[in-house]
């Protein structure tokens, strides 16, 4: 049973360029969540999805960002225009459903912005 | 003030020993707690889930909530080399499926 998956595990953008992250959930899971690690900090969560809503976005920065889990294929994070404080770890995690069902994490897409 | 409160260490013990992780959290909406464990450039693992006060245990592994003091402690028993990661605490409140982490604790268990 595949856990939670991300593609790319590593990203280089120069300032200025998109960057998309990509996360498929595990097998059964319809819940996905968005938190990014930047260095020395702690996991800060940014956006919680359902198959084609967003249910809480209240940790997204408001201009750049963007998510989306569509009925088909994985869930996305955009990000426009990107700049150097960009430069994190992204983790995506999935759950099967309930509010308080156990948050699995994929092995995150680290993002360096040059 | 950060909703959740963790020393960064490094925590350095010698290996068997007994460890000891702590965070304070500030929310009094928070009433599920979890640990994971996040090994250097990997994605967090989860050790731990617990509901509202009390202890839980795991193997060698046992976690404690005190929600009147608003603490949270794991404990790790006969610590190995292998134990050596970043532990983060976390916080969720019952009504919504937001994580609030730690900054995480830095283990490092010796020979």
């Amino acid at each position: 049973n595949a856990g939670v998956m991300q593609n790319p595990r590593h990203l280089v953008r120069r300032r200025g360029q998109e960057a998309r992250l990509r996360c498929s959930p595990m097998k059964g899971h319809s819940h996905v969540y968005w938190y990014r690690q930047l260095p020395e900090e702690g996991l800060k969560f940014m956006v919680y999805l359902q198959k084609e809503n967003i249910i809480d976005e209240s940790g997204m920065p408001k201009e750049r960002f963007s998510a989306e889990f569509p009925k088909e294929g994985p869930s996305i994070l955009r990000i426009q225009q990107v700049v150097r404080g960009d430069s994190a770890a992204y983790f995506c995690a999935s759950s099967p459903g309930y509010v308080t069902d156990t948050q699995y994490f994929g092995p995150g897409t680290r993002l360096t912005v040059l | 003030q950060k909703e959740v409160e963790q020393d960064p260490g490094p925590l350095s013990v010698p290996e068997g020993a007994i460890v000891s992780l702590n965070c304070t959290y500030s929310n009094s909406a928070f009433q599920y707690f979890m640990w994971y464990r996040q090994y250097s450039r990997k994605g967090p693992e989860l050790l731990m889930y617990t509901y509202s006060s009390g202890n839980k245990e795991d193997g060698r592994f046992t976690a404690q909530v005190d929600k009147s003091s608003k603490y949270i402690s794991l404990f790790i028993r006969d610590s190995q080399p292998s134990d050596s990661a970043t532990y983060l605490c976390a916080c969720l409140p019952g009504t919504a499926s937001k994580l609030t982490f730690g900054t995480g604790t830095r283990l490092q268990v010796t020979l």
